[in-house]
């Protein structure tokens, strides 16, 4: 059965610094998204990606954050200058048509 | 508001018994529900997915539309204690690609 990837599994980084968080979709798979999920507490979306474009996001997602599809195929994410609160489960989601699915996810931790 | 509600629980319940979970809603315009099951450091699992009002039955689950009361439910018969997670509510409403998302019901069964 087809999955979603994401690497790494697991990223640590040092305040200030950017990172990249990767993500493989379902094949034929046409929404992208992003979502944030600090250690017990709710799945925060982030942002839907569709043909190119981000379609929405959410007031979490500021300038610090962007997403991008680089070669058609990996769906990323990129902190640009990571904060302590940025520290988190980070989800990819694809869908071709009524339901997403879930990555495994990255766990981001911000010393 | 919050546009989806969800009682955190912890909700526990002994081996064999009938679970319910629910969710209420304030968008009306919701069209295509969702259950997933999150265990703990991994990401969601999709269970259920409901399009519309009615219900849906899929092994020891049935999942349950009530569009007039804007409320779902998710019934889990002969619990077992590998069903022990948590069980999260989503909706999208129909031409939007936003998901909105429960906080979540812990569910522990005990053996």
């Amino acid at each position: 059965e087809p999955e979603v990837t994401q690497t790494p599994s697991h990223q640590v980084t040092q305040m200030g610094q950017e990172v990249i968080l990767r993500c493989v979709p379902i094949s034929n798979h046409l929404y992208f998204y992003w979502y944030r999920q600090i250690l017990g507490q709710k799945v925060e979306f982030l942002v839907s990606f569709y043909n190119n474009e981000i379609s929405e996001k959410s007031e979490i997602f500021d300038d610090q954050f962007s997403v991008e599809r680089p070669d058609g195929s990996n769906f990323t994410l990129k902190i640009r200058s990571t904060k302590l609160e940025d520290s988190a489960m980070y989800f990819c989601a694809t869908r071709r048509t009524d339901t997403q699915y879930f990555g495994p996810g990255t766990r981001l931790t911000v010393l | 508001q919050k546009e989806v509600e969800q009682d955190p629980g912890p909700l526990s319940v002994p081996e064999g018994a009938i679970v319910s979970l629910n969710c209420t809603y304030s968008n009306s315009a919701f069209q295509y529900f969702m259950w997933y099951r999150q265990y703990s450091r991994k990401g969601p699992e999709l269970l259920m997915y409901t399009y519309s009002s009615g219900n849906k039955e899929d092994g020891r689950f049935t999942a349950q539309v009530d569009k007039s009361s804007k409320y779902i439910s998710l019934f889990i018969r002969d619990s077992q204690p590998s069903d022990s997670a948590t069980y999260l509510c989503a909706m999208r409403p129909y031409n939007f690609n936003k998901f909105y998302f429960g906080s979540g019901t812990k569910l522990n069964v005990k053996p």
